[in-house]
């Protein structure tokens, strides 16, 4: 059974640092691109970051460019978000998640990041 | 970036009408776009990809359409499990654009 598991959410201070992590398991994770995507609570989703599978290309959303930092140990698959200089805005549930390009779509069940004084 | 519009935000209909949801680009993305269906406190779960493939185990009173820069999701008999939210969404290779969801509520 494939599993995606996000951990490390919490509440955190404007100005703030978090790093949030996803556990997988029951496929080739090694294999594949990654995804973090984020929704505000009562709001859409949001594409926050992407990294290939051997980590050699990264993508960011303009909104988080420069703050948040992606990266994977396929080792240990997992895959990872630093969050720094958090943000009111960032306050979200986080979710990873993946498409094969046999189009298997993969998601965890999301961690929550509060971002609050 | 290719931005992704849906309309209508928000829909009322009743079991058993037949319901459309339209999804625009702001420039061509050829048929790189799927729809996910989303329930509240959920992850969002995938219903078609390649803007007209079901996946698997989606009933078949979902379709979609569409290539280029429009694109439309039907329900062809709302059924009570399908009142939730909608997102179009464009994915390449790299990164992914979602539309800002379509909520489907009781009339």
């Amino acid at each position: 059974e494939v599993q995606l598991v996000e951990s490390g959410g919490g509440l955190v201070k404007p100005g703030g640092s978090l790093r949030i992590s996803c556990a997988a398991s029951g496929f080739t994770f090694s294999s594949y691109y990654m995804n973090w995507v984020r929704q505000a609570p009562g709001k859409g989703l949001e594409w926050v970051s992407s990294i290939s599978s051997s980590s050699n290309y990264i993508h960011y959303a303009d909104s988080v460019k420069g703050r948040f930092t992606i990266s994977r140990d396929n080792a240990k698959n997992s895959l990872y978000l630093q969050m720094s200089s958090l943000k009111a805005e960032d306050t979200a549930v986080y979710y990873c998640a993946t498409r094969t390009p046999g189009n298997y779509d993969y998601w965890g069940q999301g961690t929550l990041v509060t971002v609050s004084s | 970036d290719i931005q992704m519009t849906q309309s209508p935000s928000t829909l009322s209909a009743s079991v058993g009408d037949r319901v459309t949801i339209t999804c625009r680009a702001s420039d061509s993305i050829s048929t790189w776009l799927a729809w996910y269906q989303q329930k509240p406190g959920k992850a969002p779960k995938l219903l078609i990809y390649k803007a007209s493939s079901l996946d698997n185990g989606v009933p078949s009173r979902f379709s979609g359409g569409g290539s280029g820069t429009e694109f439309t999701l039907t329900i062809s008999s709302l059924q009570p499990d399908d009142f939730a939210t909608y997102y179009c969404q464009h994915y390449n290779s790299y990164w992914w654009t979602f539309g800002q969801g379509t909520k489907v509520e009781i009339k």
